[in-house]
């Protein structure tokens, strides 16, 4: 079975741009989570979908926004983006909120 | 709030010989804990899980880790390394339904 899996694997925008990362849960699975992984950090929470409905939100400014799809693949939108939004982006699915999380390989965003 | 705290960022180990990388976290409700691993490129692996029942959680390649409540500690344990153990490690807790709060993580090297 296929696991996580997460579109594009890197991508390099500059300051200002808006950039759309995707998410495709496992089969299976009706919850998605987005991580931010600055270098040399843990993972910070973003966003948590389940049902196509957000179920939690991280620290995280405005310029971020998620959504889920009926077949609960998932995107997430960074507008007006700043040097500081270079990270690895990670997508995790699980069967509902609760339950142990998978993994996708991230989206490596580079800002200039 | 919760929070991770992993009191090591790096630690050198020699080949076949013991680890234990150390973490602890703070939580007013009970709490998920888990053991990640990411190498290097890639995405998050599960490594195990404590939910609840016995305090000593095995998980895969041969890691080991203990929940202790009264020292809300919960450290990894390995009694022989190999160098494809060498990764980044992370600690991570949550309580039912919410988010992973991780720490922010120990690299791991094996000197042969």
């Amino acid at each position: 079975d296929a696991g996580v899996t997460q579109s594009p694997t890197h991508l390099i925008k500059t300051r200002g741009q808006q950039v759309t990362l995707r998410c495709s849960p496992i089969s299976g699975h009706k919850s998605v989570s987005w991580y931010q992984q600055v270098l040399g950090q843990g993972p910070q929470f973003i966003f948590q979908y389940y049902e196509k409905e957000e179920r939690g939100r991280g620290n995280f400014p405005d310029r971020f926004s998620a959504r889920q799809f009926p077949n609960y693949s998932s995107e997430l939108n960074v507008n007006a983006l700043l040097l500081g939004d270079s990270a690895l982006y990670l997508c995790a699915s699980s069967l509902r909120p609760g339950n142990e999380q998978y993994f996708g390989p991230g989206t490596r965003l580079t800002v200039t | 709030a919760q929070s991770v705290t992993q009191l090591d960022s790096q630690v050198p180990v020699f080949e076949e010989a013991p680890v234990e990388l150390r973490c602890n976290y703070s939580s007013s409700v009970s709490v998920y804990l888990f053991w990640y691993v990411q190498y290097p490129n890639q995405g998050l692996q599960l490594l195990l899980k404590y939910l609840s029942g016995s305090t000593l959680v095995k998980g895969i390649n041969g890691f080991e880790a203990e929940f202790n409540k009264s020292q809300t500690s919960f450290h990894l344990r390995k009694p022989s390394v190999h160098i494809s153990d060498t990764a980044e490690y992370f600690c991570a807790v949550t309580h039912p339904g919410g988010k992973l709060t991780f720490g922010t993580g120990t690299r791991l090297t094996i000197i042969p």
